[in-house]
């Protein structure tokens, strides 16, 4: 069976620091990925997607990028967080083909001092 | 472009009565679509589907929807709430590779 690791769970950074989440898929191959952020009162905000290695797609502009340096691996990175940053971020997967819904990771809660 | 409209933010419902959670959506092209549970600090669960079968489906947890194209809704039901469904409910769409959520209900449910 398919599981998706998300970490790590909580994290708390200054401002100005660097952010790295890792998300791993197993059990799959050629899966879809996402990263989604929930902020307080804001609902889930699709951040990336990508539908292979090295394939990113960017759906708002933020300080944020995502790579995609294996299959099954998806990064979310920043060079210099910011108060904004703050919020939960699920990563999530779907298989390669077909209308099927997304399966998502236990979350990072980030919180940016 | 598909959307997603949750009506109510918050919904309050007491131990063994009827949970009615709504969902509107906007899509120009045959929908599928999905209800999503998330507890306090985890990620979301899927509760349920629809792909354009039965339009009455059943999920997990005694909760059901039902698609109806001509009010393009996708309410989620169940028949008694419990405690254990107090969360966050999010109705979504898919159109490709593409799940857009609707802005998310919480269900409270007193005892």
């Amino acid at each position: 069976s398919q599981t998706i690791h998300q970490w790590p769970a909580t994290l708390v950074q200054p401002v100005g620091s660097p952010l790295s989440l890792e998300c791993t898929v197993e059990g799959t191959s050629n899966p879809n990925l996402y990263w989604y952020r929930q902020a307080a009162g804001r609902g889930l905000q699709l951040l990336f997607y990508s539908v292979g290695i090295g394939q990113i797609s960017s759906e708002v502009p933020q300080n944020l990028s995502a790579s995609r340096p294996q299959d099954r691996q998806f990064i979310l990175s920043s060079k210099k967080l910011l108060l904004s940053d703050s919020g939960f971020y699920l990563c999530a997967w779907s298989p390669g083909q077909g209308y099927s819904p997304l399966h998502f990771g236990n979350g990072t809660r980030l919180t940016v001092t | 472009a598909q959307s997603v409209t949750q009506l109510g933010s918050h919904v309050s419902v007491s131990e063994g009565a009827l949970v009615l959670l709504r969902c509107n959506y906007s899509s120009s092209v045959p929908p599928y679509l999905f209800w999503y549970v998330q507890y306090p600090n985890q990620g979301l669960q899927l509760l349920l589907k629809y792909t354009s079968a039965a339009t009455l489906v059943k999920g997990i947890n005694g909760f059901e929807a039902e698609f109806k194209k001509s009010e393009t809704s996708f309410h989620l039901t169940k028949p008694s709430a419990h405690m254990s469904d107090a969360a966050e409910y999010f109705c979504a769409v898919l159109i490709g590779n593409m799940l857009t959520f609707g802005g998310g209900t919480r269900l409270m449910v007193k005892p």
